[in-house]
């Protein structure tokens, strides 16, 4: 029974570059939710799919996108990266309105 | 805004010791869940605790949910160095809420053998 897979592993891009992404939830799971976690930090919500609708959002800004596809995998897409967007990216499923959600071992992403 | 406040921030002890590790807030959370995050991992669950008041253990490890659920404690009983480890809180604020995990900023555990 696969869990949730994340990719890539690592990616490094410099600042202003465009960046997505991708998540695959464990099987059985329709529901996905992305996080940032800063190096030292707790993770931070950023958004949730369902039904490939965002569904809820934390604060961050509009340059964070996502995707739901039918097979609910969902992407993440950061638009003119910053600095400051370097963290491990956290992706999590689960089936709708239950817990606990499931995590992926992350994207690292470093910006030059 | 609603905050997890965990403490202590780091701890490293000595293999056979006893810690607490606490996680606190002003806020009232549906749920709290506990995780554990190796170096280059996602964070793993330990476990769930729901109601206030209530008190679970998992071998070595002891949860406690507070009464009003606004804060919870973890238990480590006689630390291993296999214990070591990023230790999460995470909360789902009010009711309703299926989806935005609520993290405290970690406790990063080193047990020396």
């Amino acid at each position: 029974d696969a869990g949730v897979t994340q990719s890539p592993t690592h990616l490094i891009k410099t600042r202003g570059q465009q960046v997505t992404l991708r998540c695959s939830p464990k099987s059985g799971h329709d529901t996905v939710s992305w996080y940032q976690q800063a190096l030292g930090q707790g993770p931070q919500f950023i958004f949730q799919y369902y039904e490939e609708e965002e569904r809820q959002r934390g604060n961050f800004p509009d340059r964070f996108s996502g995707h739901q596809y039918p097979n609910y995998s969902s992407e993440l897409n950061v638009n003119a990266l910053l600095l400051g967007d370097s963290a491990l990216y956290l992706c999590a499923s689960s089936l709708v309105g239950e817990q606990p959600q499931h995590f992926g071992d992350g994207t690292r992403l470093s910006i030059l | 805004t609603q905050l997890l406040e965990q403490s202590p921030q780091f701890l490293s002890i000595q293999e056979g010791e006893n810690l607490t590790v606490y996680c606190n807030s002003s806020s009232v959370f549906s749920s709290l869940q506990w995780y554990r995050q190796e170096p280059g991992e996602g964070p793993v669950l330990l476990v769930t605790v729901v109601t206030g008041g209530e008190v679970k253990k998992l071998k070595r490890l002891t949860f406690q949910f507070g009464d009003a659920r606004k804060d919870s404690s973890l238990h480590i009983t006689a630390a291993q160095p296999g214990d070591t480890g990023l230790y999460l809180c995470a909360g789902l604020p009010g009711s309703g809420n299926t989806g935005k995990l609520i993290f405290g900023q970690g406790t990063t555990l080193q047990v020396k053998p």
